[in-house]
């Protein structure tokens, strides 16, 4: 079964609005981590925002929030006033375990194009 | 802001050669870990290393990978006799040590990428 999800087809956002990219978790583990990562044109992985499993306020960073739903296993990231460069890639990605021998799985991504 | 840095970038190979990837990790961190991306698909882990050992592999990591962190610094990927199917993009990832769920202290930080061409 896939641990992350995300499901949403190529997304398209009109500059300054906001949109919300969907991302629904499994795990059977009462302590984890869900962070997502963005991945422009260049390559590289950038690291957005972070939620822990016990959190119990939803995180922000600056534009990015993550709208946590634990009882439907959901961590869904909303970019609010959406800019040219936020188009990219963005993964959801799980970590599970704790030490060394945590890892993170990831999704298999959402494209966002930002259009001005 | 400190980074991880991956060299090269880019490189081309013939299928049936060695290819080393190299990586310095942030200075303090303790974790390490090599992920792949094919073009166009998800990132896939490959390893995770810890205290000089490899602490976990995906069913990727068969015999013609290993990893090795010779001088404290470094951390190499090394494909004994690539396949054109070893052709994707790899990245380096470190963590700093830390239990629980504290924030800065479960934020993988990723290289910029090394893609590897097989030809």
């Amino acid at each position: 079964a896939q641990k992350i999800t995300q499901t949403q087809p190529g997304m398209f956002v009109q500059e300054k609005e906001a949109v919300t990219l969907d991302c629904t978790y499994d795990t059977s583990d009462q302590s984890y981590g869900l962070f997502w990562y963005k991945q422009p044109s260049s390559g590289e992985m950038i690291f957005l925002i972070y939620q822990g499993s016990y959190d119990e306020q939803n995180a922000t960073e600056g534009r990015y929030s993550l709208n946590f739903q634990k009882a439907r296993k959901s961590a869904n990231l909303v970019i609010s006033a959406s800019q040219l460069g936020d188009s990219a890639m963005y993964f959801c990605a799980m970590r599970e375990g704790t030490g060394a021998n945590s890892k993170l799985t990831f999704g298999k991504g959402i494209t966002l194009s930002v259009r001005p | 802001e400190p980074e991880v840095t991956q060299t090269p970038s880019h490189q081309v190979t013939q299928m049936g050669q060695e290819v080393i990837l190299r990586c310095v990790p942030i200075s303090n961190h303790l974790y390490f870990y090599w992920y792949r991306q094919i073009l166009g698909q998800k990132v896939e882990f490959l390893v995770s290393f810890y205290n000089n050992e490899i602490s976990e592999k995906s069913e990727i990591f068969d015999d013609q990978f290993s990893v090795e962190r010779p001088d404290g610094s470094n951390f190499t990927l090394k494909i004994r006799s690539t396949k054109l199917e070893d052709s994707a993009m790899y990245f380096c990832a470190s963590r700093r040590w830390g239990t629980g769920y504290i924030s800065g202290a479960n934020v993988l930080t990723f290289g910029a990428g090394s893609r590897l061409t097989v030809l």
